[in-house]
């Protein structure tokens, strides 16, 4: 599977956008990108993924890079409770196993 | 409701002594992961089963050991061999191959005295 970087901590004000980068320049064609969070002692939590296309749910939107080096995971309208790790993680869709790597922290201020 | 029931949720041992954490899921899927985390890291994977009496090692699995006699469990020993196994355990479960989309308990966090 493809590496990720992502930056170590992010701070983003309350009701504004967050906007979480992830490089990948190593990606296949076949692998897909995927955003999960991790709130301080719980277990990560499933967010969004995609190949090439943008993706939108009701939790975030991913932008994906034309030449697919690069993502972006926005959430649009930041609270407090979104403030936790967001793990960029790239794979192929039907593999065994995610590989996790340290992640952003995003800290959401009031 | 369904989900991933993970036990204890903290839970304290002696040096050399054997631990075993419970993982139960009613979701039908068939695919359970165990993950290790470590403080300020990410989920590093330990074992994974894709279906009933088969698993495979992670990138981790040297001291611990697994079974999956049922689909709904996935119990994790983590023997005396595991020279560090203070950590934070998590349990996943997927439909089997569609492994992207992880489902995950609330952990069980191991402190070894």
């Amino acid at each position: 599977d493809a590496k990720t970087t992502q930056p170590p901590s992010m701070d983003c004000a309350e009701g504004r956008a967050a906007n979480l980068p992830c490089n990948h320049s190593t990606i296949s064609g076949n692998e897909y990108v995927y955003w999960y969070r991790q709130i301080h002692s719980q277990g990560p939590q499933y967010i969004i993924h995609g190949l090439k296309n943008n993706e939108t749910n009701e939790m975030a939107s991913l932008i994906i890079t034309e030449d697919r080096k690069s993502s972006t995971l926005i959430l649009p309208h930041a609270t407090l409770r979104d403030t936790a790790v967001y793990y960029c993680i790239v794979r192929v869709e039907r593999g065994n196993k995610l590989v996790f790597g340290a992640g952003t922290i995003l800290r959401v201020k009031s | 409701d369904g989900g991933i029931t993970q036990s204890p949720k903290y839970l304290f041992r002696k040096e050399g002594q054997n631990v075993t954490l419970s993982c139960e899921q009613n979701l039908n899927h068939d695919a359970m992961y165990w993950y290790r985390q470590d403080p300020g890291q990410g989920l590093r994977l330990i074992y994974y089963s894709q279906i009933v009496n088969d698993f495979q090692k992670g990138d981790i699995a040297e001291g611990y050991s697994v079974s999956r006699e049922k689909k709904e469990s996935f119990p994790l020993t983590v023997t005396s061999a595991q020279k560090n196994p203070t950590a934070f355990y998590l349990c996943a479960s997927s439909i089997s191959g569609v492994a992207g989309e992880l489902f995950f308990g609330e952990g069980s966090r191991l402190t070894v005295l």
